[in-house]
């Protein structure tokens, strides 16, 4: 399977404790996304890396959370000291460098914090 | 300020008949337009694009129309089949940016059979 894979798929947590989601890009895919949906809302964007450069970051992407990319392949997503309210489903997704290349997007992370 | 919306939650349609998914937004900087398929604990699934240069797009049972003066578009399926049962999003770009896509709320499609 060569599609873009985000581990783990779920995951259950303590409010106050810190959570880590990886994702794993197509592999040619120099650009990669992470967005956060909510119920009943559409993925709302949250940050952008082009290669290793992290380029843009929504004001949802508090200072709580910090993401990486090194090297350029796979992606991390760090929510430090996690709140009810970050409870959702975490959603990465990848393109190539075309004019208008559409995103691909994995399976997502499903966070609940208790 | 909701930049794309979508205002009807839900569609139930006939099999065979045509659907009809709408999606309103308020930037004219968008020029790049998609439709994406979720099945529940999946992710979106890419469906179908246009670009501000087009004004309909077709891809086998799926057509995209895209109305620039009146920031509209619409996501037609004909026939539609049970298995097209799920929530459709619309999305929006910009070529000048990140290229971040901006979804509205969703619709779910329901397919009869």
């Amino acid at each position: 399977d060569t599609g873009v894979s985000q581990d783990p798929r779920h995951k259950i947590t303590k409010r106050g404790q810190n959570v880590t989601f990886r994702c794993d890009p197509i592999s040619e895919h120099n650009r990669l996304y992470w967005y956060r949906q909510t119920l009943g809302q559409g993925p709302e964007f949250l940050t952008y890396f082009q290669n290793e450069a992290q380029l843009e970051k929504s004001r949802l992407l508090s200072d709580r959370f910090s993401a990486e990319r090194p090297k350029g392949s796979f992606s991390t997503l760090e929510i430090q000291r996690t709140e009810q309210g970050d409870s959702a489903m975490y959603l990465c997704a990848s393109r190539g460098s075309g004019r208008y290349n559409e995103q691909f997007f994995g399976p997502g992370t499903r966070l609940t914090v208790l | 300020d909701q930049q794309v919306k979508q205002n009807s939650p839900s569609l139930s349609v006939q099999e065979g008949r045509i659907s009809i998914l709408n999606c309103d937004y308020t930037n004219s900087m968008f020029d790049y337009f998609l439709w994406y398929k979720k099945y529940p604990a999946e992710g979106p699934t890419f469906l179908i694009s246009i670009s501000s240069i087009k004004d309909k797009n077709e891809d086998g049972r799926f057509t995209v129309f895209l109305n620039k003066s009146a920031k509209h578009l619409s996501l037609h399926i004909v026939p539609s089949q049970p298995g097209d049962s799920a929530v459709y999003f619309c999305a929006v770009g910009s070529s000048g940016s990140a290229r971040q896509l901006t979804f509205g709320s969703g619709t779910q499609l329901t397919v009869l059979p």
